[in-house]
């Protein structure tokens, strides 16, 4: 079971703007925020945005991340076909010492 | 830049023990903490654990009774050992650099991110 709630999927259509969310608690996401990952079919996940919201170098401006309380979002503006992909949240659990992932939400791009 | 490179037996039997190795290229296996993810076909991602060069280690509470990891720094690799595997293990397995970390209030460190990855391996536990 994931440690961090995301819906399973969104769907949007093309060149509009998607939000995805991801819930945790006080002791995950609203302590130390969420980094965002990317992840294409048969693909290796690909960082998005690190637990401060940066972008690592290449990574489209398209893609800003946010934390407000408990809830960390991914918001992708001017949504292209290859947006369509999985994202995952992750975040570091201060009362587990443990990293935990949210479950995934699917992203389609109409 | 950092590259990543999983390899290991890709078929076990039940209670058998998983091996795998990462091997690190284009940078110093010293500079980072390294982390374990593992993906069952068609579901989400699972911590493992990391490691530091030194030794220092930290595993997720559910595998921590059947996980070791361990690195040899002079050949660039990291390792990943769990024992006593099940059909439930069945998964691509992941090393990663943990990027932009900091220590919690516990004195744990813990990633930032993970960035990069590499391209994982796929270990099915069958009879």
């Amino acid at each position: 079971q994931a440690g961090l709630t995301q819906p399973p999927s969104v769907s949007k259509g093309l060149r509009q703007t998607a939000t995805l969310t991801c819930t945790g608690n006080s002791n995950n996401v609203g302590d130390q925020g969420a980094a965002w990952l990317q992840q294409h079919q048969g693909h290796p996940p690909k960082l998005l945005s690190d637990r401060h919201n940066n972008r690592p170098s290449g990574v489209s401006e398209r893609f800003s991340a946010s934390r407000s309380g408990n809830t960390a979002s991914l918001t992708i503006t001017g949504l292209q076909p290859e947006d369509e992909s999985d994202y995952y949240c992750s975040a570091w659990d201060s009362s587990l010492s443990s990293v935990v992932f949210g479950g995934g939400t699917k992203l389609t791009v109409l | 830049q950092v590259q990543l490179q999983e390899s290991g037996p890709g078929l076990l039997k039940p209670s058998e023990t998983l091996s795998l190795t990462c091997t690190v290229s284009g940078d110093s296996i010293r500079d980072y903490y390294w982390s374990w993810i593992r993906q069952p076909p068609g579901k989400g991602l699972e911590w493992i654990g990391y490691i530091y060069h030194t030794g220092t280690t930290n595993y997720n509470p559910s595998l921590k009774s059947r996980v070791t990891l361990s690195v040899d720094t002079s050949k660039n690799q990291i390792f990943l050992r769990l024992t006593s595997v099940t059909p439930a293990d069945t998964c691509v397995y992941y090393c990663a650099a943990c990027a932009g970390g900091d220590f919690d209030s516990s004195g744990y460190y813990f990633p930032g991110g993970l960035d990069p990855w590499g391209q994982g391996t796929l270990v099915t536990v069958s009879s």
